[in-house]
């Protein structure tokens, strides 16, 4: 069984840099086709993706976040690592990892964590 | 980026409805497009992969259609638990985009 969930702060600062954990079992982050992902959701709003990191360890990363994110990984610890710097009230938002797939015709997130809620603010 | 553009934004519908919802990508994705739904205070949950692959425990009123740049989800018969939000994803090029979602209510 695959699970996922989100470790971080609750209140983070505007200017600061924000760091979230995405722990995981039931798969390897090494074994071809898998990747983890970060999603951002804020309030009463859309899914944003914010990044992905493949087994490969190829990174991609949201066109207009690229500047501010970085995603890491730790497979000794089964962990991915989002940063995303100078944060500011507007990125007040509940972050999900999730679990990617890789098949011939695309991928997609399955499952997800519960998501953990921040919120900029001074 | 590819946009998604979701239609509606919000529906609302009655138990036992079929409901089509549908999504557009500026341009060509193939079949590359995912369906979730989310439930009030829920992560998202996958149901269609692939433009129309069912993901597994997914009841089969739920279906996905469409290639190039149209995308449909359809429930045959809604049931109470479905009234959620749906997003579509292209997984076609990254930035792996999401649209905007489509809000189902009970009529």
């Amino acid at each position: 069984q695959i699970t996922l969930k989100e470790f971080g702060p609750t209140l983070v600062k505007p200017t600061q840099t924000l760091t979230l954990t995405c722990t995981f079992s039931g798969f390897s982050l090494s074994t071809s086709g898998v990747g983890v992902g970060w999603i951002r959701q804020p309030p009463g709003k859309a899914l944003e993706w914010l990044a992905l990191i493949y087994w490969d360890d190829d990174k991609r990363y949201s066109s207009s976040l690229k500047r501010r994110l970085t995603i890491t990984r730790d497979n000794s610890k089964n962990q991915v690592v989002l940063t995303m710097t100078n944060m500011d009230p507007v990125d007040t938002a509940t972050y999900y990892c999730a679990h990617s797939w890789f098949g011939k015709q695309g991928n997609w997130f399955d499952p997800w964590g519960h998501g953990t809620l921040v919120t900029v603010s001074s | 980026d590819i946009q998604m553009t979701q239609s509606p934004s919000s529906l609302s519908a009655s138990v036992g409805d079929r409901v089509t919802i549908t999504c557009r990508a500026s341009q060509t994705i193939s079949n590359s497009l995912n369906w979730y739904q989310q439930r009030p205070g829920k992560a998202p949950k996958l149901l269609i992969y692939v433009a129309s692959s069912l993901q597994t425990g997914v009841p089969s009123r739920f279906s996905g259609s469409g290639s190039g740049t149209d995308f449909t989800l359809t429930i045959s018969s809604l049931q109470p638990e479905d009234f959620a939000t749906y997003y579509c994803q292209q997984s076609y090029t990254s930035p792996y985009t999401f649209g905007q979602g489509t809000k189902l209510e009970i009529k």
